[in-house]
């Protein structure tokens, strides 16, 4: 079963403009992690959210999450052809569950 | 380092027919986990091991298992393949103590991609 929904499902932008991809999800998570993946490759982590923290950053990454709306957003700045792929969120739920949970995946189109 | 191994990459097996796949975790982490996914389902879990032990299973039929060996490279194995099992599966390790949550990043091999006729 999908914890995590990401929205809009698929998104298609100009070189250089953002990209914002956002994910609901249900029950409480210890975490929250970004994953990408290109064209029937296996899938590359991008950047963890914990629970306790609110925003972070990597490189052209900015992560925000909002644990009272169950939902949280990746922003790609200055977005490039390379960035071209499907963005997975995925969680683990609290209690013990020792597995992450994907969303269904968003797929971004960057033109050149 | 090198990173999660899965062999084989492609495969075509027809119906009725029994499939094993296989993976090699990143040297030195003990848990891997396994997802099957579909244009229709998405990722889905199948398993989770750690130190030859399941600890996690998801929603599939007993058609799918899986095992670890005490190197921690693990196999998973379809049997009475179905059109329907037809997925890019996908294995995953981590670096994860026992008893631990998954708060930990999954380290993805490039998939074994199964076509059922």
């Amino acid at each position: 079963s999908q914890q995590g929904e990401e929205d809009p499902q698929a998104l298609s932008i100009q070189e250089g403009e953002n990209a914002t991809m956002n994910c609901s999800y249900k029950t409480s998570i210890n975490n929250l992690q970004w994953y990408r993946q290109n064209s029937g490759r296996g899938l590359v982590h991008l950047i963890l959210i914990r629970s306790n923290e609110r925003e972070k950053h990597s490189g052209r990454l900015r992560v925000t999450l909002d644990t009272s709306k169950k939902s949280s957003s990746l922003l790609i700045t200055a977005s490039r052809a390379a960035d071209t792929a499907s963005y997975f969120c995925a969680t683990d739920t609290q209690g013990g569950s020792e597995k992450l949970v994907f969303g269904k995946g968003m797929k971004l189109t960057v033109n050149p | 380092k090198a990173g999660v191994t899965q062999t084989p990459r492609y495969l075509i097996k027809t119906r009725g027919q029994q499939v094993t796949l296989s993976c090699s975790p990143i040297s030195g982490h003990r848990s891997v986990s396994w997802y099957q996914q579909t244009p229709g389902q998405g990722l889905q879990f199948l398993f989770e091991y750690f130190s030859e032990t399941q600890r996690n299973k998801g929603n599939f039929p007993g058609r799918f298992s899986g095992r670890q060996f005490s190197n921690s490279r693990s196999e998973m194995n379809v049997s009475t393949l179905e059109l329907g099992d037809s997925a890019l599966y996908l294995c995953a390790s981590s670096l994860q103590q026992r008893g631990g949550l998954n708060t930990g990043e999954l380290f993805f091999g490039e998939g074994s991609r199964l076509t059922v006729l």
